[in-house]
């Protein structure tokens, strides 16, 4: 079974420029969450996707940041413009469903892309 | 507001030896509680999962407790190996969320030959 693919894998960019991050989830998964995980710190949940309708996104900075999840499979992130402060790596995970045990509660979490705001 | 802290923040261990990771919460108010692993430049792999309704969880060499009452998780690894040298990670999950993980800034473990 494949797993959550990313890509880019790395991105270096000028601040105020904007930037796209793709993510295709685990064929299958009706859930799919991008999380920003900031050097020495864990993951923070920036928006989390039911199919193609968005469940929480109480921690995405709607000013800069923009996600679609089109058609309930892929998924993009938008930043724009970019900060220094966004410089992290991004994770897309995926799984089953939102509740009713383990086997719909495990996240998937795809390899990630590196990040630099210069 | 959940705060999930791990101390500490890096262990060092001779190969062999067991080792024991520490998670606390704030809120006990929980839905489970997972443990992940993260290797250099990797994503997360998930190893263990407890629901709330849990005391432990088991995987070959890795045992994982909860105790909701305290706010307490604890990873075991027995018999540590070079392999098992990585960042683990512990999150929760609130009875009042659609999923979303609540983790800890994880603990580094490097397993010396």
């Amino acid at each position: 079974e494949a797993g959550v693919a990313q890509s880019p894998r790395y991105k270096i960019i000028e601040k105020r420029q904007s930037v796209a991050f793709w993510c295709n989830p685990i064929s299958g998964h009706a859930t799919l969450y991008w999380y920003q995980q900031i050097l020495g710190q864990g993951p923070k949940l920036l928006i989390q996707f039911q199919n193609n309708g968005v469940v929480d996104d109480s921690q995405l900075p709607k000013d800069r940041f923009s996600a679609e999840r089109l058609k309930g499979v892929d998924s993009t992130l938008k930043i724009q413009p970019a900060k220094l402060e966004d410089s992290a790596v991004y994770l897309c995970a995926s799984s089953l469903g939102l509740a009713g045990g383990p086997e719909t509660d495990t996240q998937y979490f795809g390899p990630g892309t590196r990040l630099t705001v210069l | 507001k959940q705060e999930v802290t791990q101390i500490p923040a890096a262990l060092s261990v001779p190969e062999g030896e067991n080792l024991v990771l520490n998670c606390s919460f704030t809120d006990s108010a929980i839905y489970n509680l997972q443990w992940f692993r993260q290797d250099p430049g990797k994503g997360l792999t998930s190893l263990l999962l407890i629901q709330s309704s849990q005391r432990e969880q088991t995987s070959g060499r890795l045992n994982a407790s909860l105790d909701k009452s305290s706010g307490r998780s604890t990873l075991y690894i027995a018999a540590s190996q070079p392999g098992d040298s990585a960042t683990y990670l512990c999150a929760v999950k609130a009875t009042d969320s659609w999923g979303k993980l609540q983790f800890g800034a994880g603990t580094q473990v490097v397993v010396t030959p």
